[in-house]
């Protein structure tokens, strides 16, 4: 059962351009939504994150749009770059099983940010 | 600060041999967490501690596989036997609180390839 949708699979954009990645979830339980970066060779980190009582957050050139009664939240960035270029997942949080809250991720998205 | 760091960095055994792999979470987290991450699946939890005590285990795909937390400074996973399948690069985080609402930090991980 896949809790938390993620596309596009892989993006390709000039520097300069605006990539968008979208992530949709089903369960309303869900209370804290971040994204994480992972470049090659490296774990994932936390870039920005968002709770589902705001509709946006921006920090820098990251931008989390947020439409809670659709389900859906996406990232936008800014004035990409080239050091952009890296694995980004959207993840939820809330209570899965039991009493532990945990992050579920979506699937990546590869973006690739051309010079 | 020293991050969560994990060894061994890669891998290479053969199926039916034991693997541990091993992390030492960063200093004053209380929450560790395994994951798993392959082309097919993603990202995926495998088994979450809290205080040292396993919380949830219900990613862990089979009996093969188990995981300790000794100490607050110390963990491993282990895999026997080991088989083809389990090949994938093995991520453990840490953060400080079990409310998952604190960014988890990620080590480098273990690329793991069982021939």
């Amino acid at each position: 059962q896949q809790q938390v949708k993620q596309s596009p699979q892989s993006l390709i954009v000039q520097k300069g351009g605006i990539p968008i990645i979208n992530c949709a979830y089903e369960n309303t339980a869900f209370d804290y939504f971040p994204w994480y970066q992972q470049f090659p060779g490296k774990g994932p980190a936390l870039l920005i994150a968002i709770r589902p009582d705001v509709s946006e957050k921006k920090e820098g050139r990251f931008t989390i749009s947020f439409n809670k009664s659709a389900k859906q939240f996406s990232l936008h960035i800014m004035d990409s770059q080239p050091g952009d270029s890296a694995t980004y997942f959207c993840a939820v949080v809330g209570v899965s099983s039991g009493s532990a809250r945990q992050l579920t991720f979506g699937s990546g998205t590869q973006l690739t940010v051309l010079p | 600060d020293a991050g969560v760091i994990q060894s061994p960095r890669h891998e290479v055994t053969e199926m039916g041999q034991e693997v541990t792999l091993r992390c030492k979470p960063i200093s004053g987290h209380n929450s560790l967490f395994w994951y798993r991450q392959t082309m097919m699946r993603g990202l995926e939890l495998l088994i979450y501690f809290n205080n040292n005590v396993p919380i949830d285990d219900s990613g862990m795909p089979e009996d093969r596989f188990s995981a300790k937390m000794p100490n607050a400074s110390f963990s491993t996973l282990k895999i026997q036997p080991s088989e083809p399948r389990d090949s994938a690069v093995y991520f453990c985080a840490s953060t400080l609180g079990p409310r998952g609402n604190q960014p988890q930090h990620f080590g480098d991980g273990t690329r793991l390839s069982i021939l």
